[in-house]
């Protein structure tokens, strides 16, 4: 069974640097054409895709926000890290990651969510 | 403003058939899969449709998925009050090299 969960913090400051971290379990990271993406969503409105990270390390960034992101991977951890620069207040949203893998090719299984609020 | 666009609501009383339209450009639904998720308020979107008209294990053949050029449809038939819900669509865009989605359609089984 596949489960992921994201973790971090719940409240941001602006200007801030914000790192969440997705655990999963279920799947290996190192499988071919497996990836784990991160997509969030503010409160009432439609879903943003921020960046995937393939098994093979391949990287892949919302063009509109790739200069504030990064995404890792600790495959021995079984962790997905993404990290988000310069945060603002728009920037408060629930952040989700989530599994891909070739046999949907979509974003298949998602965790829970995280809320990310940014206030000074 | 999203890629993609849906129809902000759509409705439909119990047992019709319903249809929410996806709309794109050649640069993402006219090259690529389309995929429909489902989302209950307050909890992770769900995978309804993949590869533009493919059912996962265990969801109803009562939802179908269908492409033609640049566009997209969900459909759900036979509707039910649990179907109420917002759908999003998704597929790759070649020219912006990412995934997009739509800004979601929110359902009312009257």
């Amino acid at each position: 069974q596949i489960t992921l969960k994201e973790s971090g913090p719940t409240l941001v400051k602006p200007t801030q640097t914000l790192t969440l971290t997705c655990t999963f379990s279920g799947f290996s990271l190192s499988t071919s054409g497996v990836g784990v993406g991160w997509i969030r969503q503010p409160p009432g409105k439609a879903l943003e895709w921020l960046a995937l990270i393939y098994w093979d390390d391949d990287k892949r960034y919302s063009p509109s926000l790739k200069s504030r992101l990064t995404i890792t991977k600790d495959t021995s951890k079984n962790q997905v890290v993404l990290t988000m620069t310069n945060m603002d207040p728009v920037d408060t949203a629930t952040y989700y990651c989530a599994h891909r893998d070739n046999m949907h090719d979509a974003f298949d299984i998602w965790g829970q969510g995280t809320m990310v609020t940014v206030s000074s | 403003q999203s890629v993609l666009t849906q129809p902000p609501s759509a409705s439909g009383t119990p047992g019709q058939r319903v249809t929410i339209s996806c709309s794109g450009s050649s640069s993402n639904i006219g090259r690529n899969y389309v995929y429909w998720y489902q989302q209950f308020p307050g909890t992770a979107p769900k995978l309804l449709i993949y590869r533009s008209n493919q059912r996962p294990s265990g969801v109803p053949d009562r939802f179908s998925g269908s492409k033609s050029g640049t566009s997209a449809s969900l459909a759900i038939s036979g509707l039910r009050s649990e179907d109420e819900a917002d759908y999003y669509c998704a597929t790759w865009d070649d020219s912006l090299s990412g995934w997009v989605f739509g800004g979601g359609t929110k359902l009312t089984v009257l």
